[in-house]
């Protein structure tokens, strides 16, 4: 059964302090791998699509890449304002789109 | 400017009532979805519909049906409510089907009594 894995499931940081998210991903001919952050009442807001082993985008503090089995997002030298809960999702062979449990990340002032 | 708009933003009820939840997008999108988010905050697809037809239909009990009367609207009818139905609600669209950026409404917390 195709899964998607997220850790650690909750994370607190001073602000300052670079991290990783890690996404671990058992999908059926992988068709994107997304990353969706969601602040507490809201709906998630998509922040980048990867579809291939290698692949890197970056947004402001973010960076999201790529591998066979897994995807990192990278926060450098986070700011309170990132603090919000981290979505990770696939698409497989079906066009069925996953999603994980979500890191919630906390950055201190 | 909404992108994509749900009403109601809360919806509390007894059990075994009928209630439906309106979502609509103007974003000129063709492709919409309803998702189930639990309260362990795990985010499930239960339908997809692109230019009013479904296409993506998940393990969801009958009791759940979804209205689609033109593109950008998508609506989600809950027959004989259960405790279990308990959840926060969220409309998204995409461009198209294939469209991997999707845009999610603020959600509906429906609250079965």
């Amino acid at each position: 059964e195709d899964q998607v894995t997220q850790s650690p499931e909750a994370l607190r940081l001073q602000e300052g302090e670079s991290s990783s998210l890690n996404c671990s991903y058992t999908v059926s001919g992988l068709r994107g791998l997304f990353w969706y952050r969601q602040d507490p009442g809201k709906g998630p807001e998509f922040l980048f699509t990867l579809y291939s082993a290698g692949e890197e985008k970056e947004k402001e503090r973010l960076k999201a890449t790529l591998t066979k089995k897994e995807s990192f997002l990278h926060i450098t030298a986070p700011k309170p304002e990132d603090s919000a809960t981290y979505l990770c999702a696939a698409r497989n062979r079906d066009d069925k789109i996953i999603f994980g449990k979500g890191t919630r990340l906390h950055i201190l002032p | 400017d909404t992108a994509v708009s749900q009403t109601p933003k809360y919806l509390v009820t007894q059990m075994g009532n009928d209630k439906s939840i309106k979502c609509e997008q103007n974003l000129g999108h063709d492709t919409m979805y309803w998702y189930k988010q639990d309260s362990k905050k795990f985010l499930k697809i239960m339908f997809s519909y692109n230019n009013k037809e479904l296409i993506i239909n998940e393990t969801v009990p009958n009791r759940f049906s979804p209205k689609s009367p033109d593109k950008a609207h998508l609506n989600l009818h809950i027959n004989s409510l259960e405790l279990g139905d308990s959840a926060v609600y969220f409309c998204a669209s995409s461009q198209d089907f294939l469209g991997h950026e999707q845009f999610f409404g603020p959600g509906t917390r429906l609250t079965v009594l």
